[in-house]
């Protein structure tokens, strides 16, 4: 079976500052990764996945993540918050024989000035 | 990539009563998937469908409330029956193209908002 735990639900940053969005998986197959952003009032859209070979993955808007399977997490990070970066963000892990996502609780980046 | 829309955006319903809502993809789509994301919640999938076939549901999840269609390559309806405040939610559609496997990206449309007085 396949689970994905987000260690905060809510987490600030000021314009400029290192993001950090926490995302630790369990799957009993190979896991497929996945980070998603909800703008508000909007559907889910595709920031970036792991499937296999590198395990640090560029996603879109300066975003990456990297895979790292000794610790089964899956942190998403971005150098600089940008005030547009403020959503819901999710991560994912597919299960299963077909892309079933399995979501976590999300986590809500709100950037202040 | 595939657009998604979703009819209707918004809703507000009477308790008892029921309520479709229907998902229009912009290609011809593999898989199509039904969320639902309760009010500060996460999504929970609700049911896969599939062209041609009965659709899947998921623990916790039944037809009889739940119906789904899915008629051709683009298309699908989700009917909440009988409706209870609790079904007050987001329902959210989601579709993949190709062959729909593990790590194929799903595109989502915007989502349904339902409120059930």
């Amino acid at each position: 079976a396949q689970s994905v735990t987000q260690l905060g639900s809510h987490v600030s940053v000021s314009e400029g500052a290192l993001v950090l969005l926490r995302c630790n998986y369990s799957s009993s197959v190979p896991p497929y990764l996945f980070w998603y952003v909800q703008y508000p009032n909007q559907g889910l859209q595709l920031l970036l996945k792991y499937t296999t070979g590198a395990t640090l993955v560029k996603g879109i808007n300066g975003f990456e993540a990297e895979f790292k399977k000794s610790e089964t997490s899956f942190h998403l990070t971005k150098p600089s918050a940008h005030m547009s970066d403020a959503a819901e963000y999710f991560c994912a892990v597919s299960g299963g024989g077909y892309n079933k996502l399995i979501f976590g609780a999300g986590t809500r980046l709100a950037v202040h000035p | 990539s595939a657009v998604i829309s979703q009819k209707p955006s918004r809703d507000i319903c009477q308790r008892g009563t029921s309520l479709t809502i229907q998902c229009q993809v912009d290609s011809q789509v593999t898989m199509m998937f039904w969320y639902r994301q309760q009010p500060g919640q996460s999504l929970t999938l609700i049911a896969t469908a599939n062209q041609g076939s009965e659709a899947t549901y998921e623990s916790g999840f039944v037809i009889d409330k739940f119906p789904i269609s899915r008629p051709n390559l683009t298309f699908s309806t989700l009917t909440v029956s009988n409706m209870s405040p609790e079904d007050s939610s987001i329902y959210l559609c989601s579709a993949t193209l190709g062959l729909a496997g593990r790590g194929d990206e799903q595109f989502f449309g915007p989502g349904t908002r339902l409120t059930v007085l």
